[in-house]
């Protein structure tokens, strides 16, 4: 099992530029989550999927951010235009019929 | 809307002490929580869950955890830390309705030679 895989690892770009984050999840799970870490607000749920459905986007920060879901084994998520607070770890997770989730490696995403 | 709160965002214990990370959590209906833990530079990874079964429950590494309904509290032990139990510890909560997840702020556990 190759586990939640998101690309790329770390992102470094410039104010303004857009960012695309990627993650496939687990075959079979039917749900995808996507976090961010920073140390001053710790883990925030910014959106989550049902069955390639957006249920609950509340987290989004703004309309920068965008997220997709086009199938079962892939999302994105988009910010446009970044910004220096954007500088997070940005996280994917999946999960199934028994509720855990699974989480990425993350991306590390640094804007300059 | 249920929630989850941790209490003390940095514990330090000394190899071979018992550790005790504290959680106590807010739910409209029965719940289920789980720990996770992050190593630096690493996703978080699950160490426990309960849904409902025993309300004792054993995860990976040594770690425990007890579900006391009276008390709304899911804290997390083990019997004697090890160096390689250093990480930063979450506590969440979801319930059977959907599989919203909501996190706690984190315990970050040092663990002293």
């Amino acid at each position: 099992d190759a586990g939640v895989i998101q690309s790329p690892r770390h992102e470094v770009t410039e104010m303004g530029q857009e960012v695309t984050l990627r993650c496939k999840p687990i075959s079979g799970h039917n749900s995808l989550f996507w976090y961010r870490q920073t140390m001053m607000r710790g883990l925030e749920l910014l959106i989550y999927f049902n069955n390639n459905v957006p249920i609950d986007d509340s987290g989004m920060p703004e309309d920068r951010f965008s997220a997709k879901m086009p199938n079962a084994s892939f999302s994105t998520l988009k910010i446009q235009p970044s910004e220096p607070r954007d500088s997070a770890v940005y996280f994917c997770a999946s999960s199934g019929l028994t509720y855990e989730q699974y989480f990425g490696p993350g991306t590390r995403l640094t804007v300059t | 809307a249920q929630s989850v709160t941790q209490l003390g965002s940095h514990v330090s214990v000394s190899e071979g002490a018992l550790v005790l990370l504290r959680c106590n959590y807010s739910s409209s209906v029965p719940p289920y929580l789980f720990w996770y833990v992050q190593y630096p530079n690493q996703g978080l990874q699950l160490l426990l869950k309960y849904t409902s079964a025993a309300t004792l429950v054993k995860g990976i590494n040594g770690f425990e955890a007890e579900f006391k309904k009276s008390e709304t509290s899911f804290h997390l032990t083990k019997p004697s830390a090890h160096m390689s139990d250093a990480a930063e510890y979450f506590c969440a909560v979801s319930d059977y309705n959907n599989n919203d997840m909501r996190f706690g702020a984190g315990t970050r556990l040092t663990v002293k030679p």
